[in-house]
């Protein structure tokens, strides 16, 4: 298994700003994703982190907005750029790990943009 | 596109009654899938996926291409059970890129 943290757990955020949002794992892993939970809503990937290269972004999804960098193995950041009130949201991590391939969330990063 | 449904947002069962969360998806390849839980105040972790074929805490799902379904079940339901679950898809061999659900939120009454 892996285990997963991210920082900050919560955040309250001014329009305009940007917020960048840390995940560590505790032991080497070669995938690593990226998340949203809008409110009421349920998960859609983001992208994935790739390690060495630029990240891979889902359809809406633009690097200038959502900056992702994967310096090593165990660590990602994600990035949201330039704020409003429509990127509050629950933000989690999560790692493809363990000899069934199995995907380890994060606990989540809950943003509110006022 | 790949897309996952589930229509129930809320479903609540008694105690020792049996429980059904309806997955239904979309997608033209073969694809994997998943059931994933997320109990009050705890991170989303995975209880079940098509392919292990096994009953994880009393629940299974089977994959039924034909009809395009992954219901999740269990013939008596406890209150331990009340949780959030996503059913979810993979496209890719392994869990790679997970297409989600809108959750469904079991309720289990005494």
């Amino acid at each position: 298994s892996a285990v997963i943290s991210q920082k900050p757990s919560r955040d309250i955020c001014q329009r305009g700003t940007s917020l960048t949002i840390q995940c560590q794992v505790d032991s080497q892993v070669t995938m690593m994703f990226w998340y949203r939970q809008q409110p009421g809503q349920s998960l859609t990937l983001i992208a994935t982190a790739n390690q060495g290269s630029e990240a891979t972004y889902e359809s809406g999804f633009v690097i200038d907005k959502f900056p992702i960098s994967r310096p090593n193995l165990t660590f990602s950041t994600l990035t949201v750029s330039n704020m409003s009130p429509e990127d509050s949201s629950i933000y989690l991590c999560s790692v493809l790990a363990g000899s069934t391939d199995t995907q380890y969330f994060g606990p989540g990063t809950r943003l509110t943009v006022l | 596109a790949q897309r996952v449904t589930q229509p129930e947002k809320l479903l609540s069962v008694f105690k020792g009654a049996p429980v059904e969360l309806k997955c239904n998806y979309s997608y033209s390849g073969s694809p994997e899938l998943f059931w994933y839980v997320q109990y009050s105040r705890q991170r989303l972790q995975l209880l079940l996926r098509h392919i292990s074929r096994e009953s994880i805490k009393g629940f299974t799902a089977d994959l039924n291409k034909g009809e395009t379904s992954f219901h999740l079940k269990k013939p008596f339901a406890q209150e331990e059970d009340s949780a959030m679950y996503y059913c979810a898809l993979s496209s890719l061999g392994g869990a790679q890129k997970l297409v989600f659900g809108q959750g469904t939120r079991l309720t289990i009454n005494p």
